[in-house]
């Protein structure tokens, strides 16, 4: 069965630290350009980051950029999500997701989801 | 940034009605934009891809149409199940991103 499950997730204090991961399985892993998409409790879908498939693009939303690193552990078929200096407007679901079409370039449409893991962001 | 907007942000329509939503973005993203559906407490589910194929599973009362920078979803015949909130994305470029969003409800 193709199946991504997300991990990590919790509660944190505003500037703190959390690691979110994403396991893969029933597909090539590594054949496959894998994003982060958060979404806030009552709000709408939020891209985060992607990656490519071999690990040498890395694209982020500018909100992001500087505090969250994401990478990606083909060896393991696992996707990662480091988020460092939380703030409180990033609770949220946050799920990852798979680009459509293996071995694909960039810019494709998210076949397969997992089923997200919350973050909460308070003190 | 490329801007997403949906239209209406809700809708209410009746079981068999022909229902369409509406995205448009703030510049040309070609045929690179991708409808989702999704249900309260689950993840979104892929509908249509590059504007109008549609994904392999989905009904086929589900299409999709647009290019350059406006786009329709539009459900023929509307099913009970099809209640939850709809969203468009674009995937063009290095950033991708997504509509605010339509709520559809079944009256």
């Amino acid at each position: 069965e193709v199946q991504l499950v997300e991990s990590g997730g919790g509660l944190v204090q505003p500037g703190g630290s959390l690691r979110l991961s994403c396991a893969a399985s029933g597909f090539t892993f590594s054949s496959y350009w894998m994003n982060w998409v958060r979404q806030a409790p009552g709000k709408g879908l939020e891209w985060v980051a992607n990656i490519k498939q071999d690990g040498s693009q890395i694209y982020y939303v500018d909100s992001v950029k500087g505090r969250f690193t994401i990478s990606r552990d083909n060896a393991k078929n696992s996707l990662y999500l480091q988020m460092n200096t939380l703030r409180v407007e990033e609770t949220a679901v946050y799920y990852c997701a798979t680009e459509r079409g293996a071995n694909s370039g960039h810019g494709q449409a998210f076949d397969i989801w997992g089923q997200g893991t919350m973050v909460t962001v308070s003190s | 940034d490329i801007q997403m907007t949906q239209s209406p942000s809700t809708l209410s329509a009746s079981v068999g009605d022909r229902v369409t939503i509406t995205c448009r973005a703030s510049q040309s993203i070609s045929s690179w934009l991708a409808w989702y559906q999704q249900k309260p407490g689950k993840a979104p589910k892929l509908l249509i891809y590059k504007a109008s194929n549609l994904e392999s599973g989905v009904p086929s009362r589900f299409s999709g149409s647009g290019s350059g920078t406006e786009f329709t979803l539009t459900i023929s015949s509307l099913q009970p199940d099809d209640s939850a909130t709809y969203y468009c994305q674009q995937y063009i470029g290095s950033l991708y991103t997504f509509g605010q969003g339509t709520k559809l409800e079944i009256k």
